[in-house]
């Protein structure tokens, strides 16, 4: 079956760190794949996509790899602050499910000043 | 980008009663669905609604228990039937307006607690 597989420990970090944040997947073959942040009591909200013929992709502090080889992605934000701090969601086009998208747990991000 | 409203944003009732979710999208778009978060864990896809026919449900969710309806490209709502304690989760509405690459957009989800 497919998964998607995220950090289940939060993530503590320092500010002024970078934070690498994991996502692997196995059974899937995407075309593409998206990251969201996902604040407590709000709906997630989209951060990047990477498609499957780009190694690395860039936004201000973000940076997000996609090795479809390894089945992973990672995704970095740069001199990290304290309002980083949040859930990061991976996300995988639902071959089954039309346009939909399949989600892994999240990583808890928190960064302390 | 798409921004969407969903009422109410939580709702306490007591178990054998049925919610109904509302959301609400500021431009028209192609694609909505609707998910499920439990606390600590992933979204789960419930159902795609389908303008003028009938939502294509995943597996383990069924119409009886979570119907969907979807008059137009802005509109949908979820309903949350017979409820029982196990029902007790957030429920999230999303869109997606165009190609099958653009991201999701979310309300900020319905905290339901069944009693």
């Amino acid at each position: 079956s497919q998964k998607i597989e995220q950090n289940s420990e939060a993530l503590n970090i320092q500010e002024g760190k970078t934070a690498t944040l994991t996502c692997n997947y196995t059974n899937y073959s995407p075309a593409y794949l998206q990251w969201y942040r996902q604040d407590p009591g709000r709906g997630p909200v989209f951060l990047l996509l990477i498609r499957e013929n780009e190694k690395e992709k860039r936004k201000e502090r973000l940076k997000v790899t996609f090795d479809t080889t390894l089945k992973q992605s990672l995704f970095h934000i740069t001199a990290s602050q304290p309002a980083d701090s949040a859930t990061y969601l991976c996300a995988l086009d639902d071959s089954n499910s039309g346009y939909a998208l399949n989600f892994g747990k999240g990583t808890s991000l928190l960064v302390t000043p | 980008s798409a921004v969407i409203s969903q009422k109410p944003s939580r709702d306490i009732c007591q178990r054998g009663t049925s919610l109904t979710i509302q959301c609400q999208v500021d431009s028209q778009v192609t694609m909505m669905f609707w998910y499920r978060q439990q606390p600590g864990q992933s979204l789960t896809l419930i159902a795609t609604a389908n303008q003028g026919s009938e939502a294509t449900y995943e597996s383990g969710f069924v119409i009886d228990k979570f119907p969907i309806s979807r008059p137009n490209l802005t509109f949908s709502t979820l309903t949350v039937s017979n409820m029982s304690p196990e029902d007790s989760s957030i429920y999230l509405c999303s869109a997606r307006g165009g190609a099958d690459n653009s991201p999701l957009h979310f309300g900020n989800g319905t905290r339901l607690t069944v009693t």
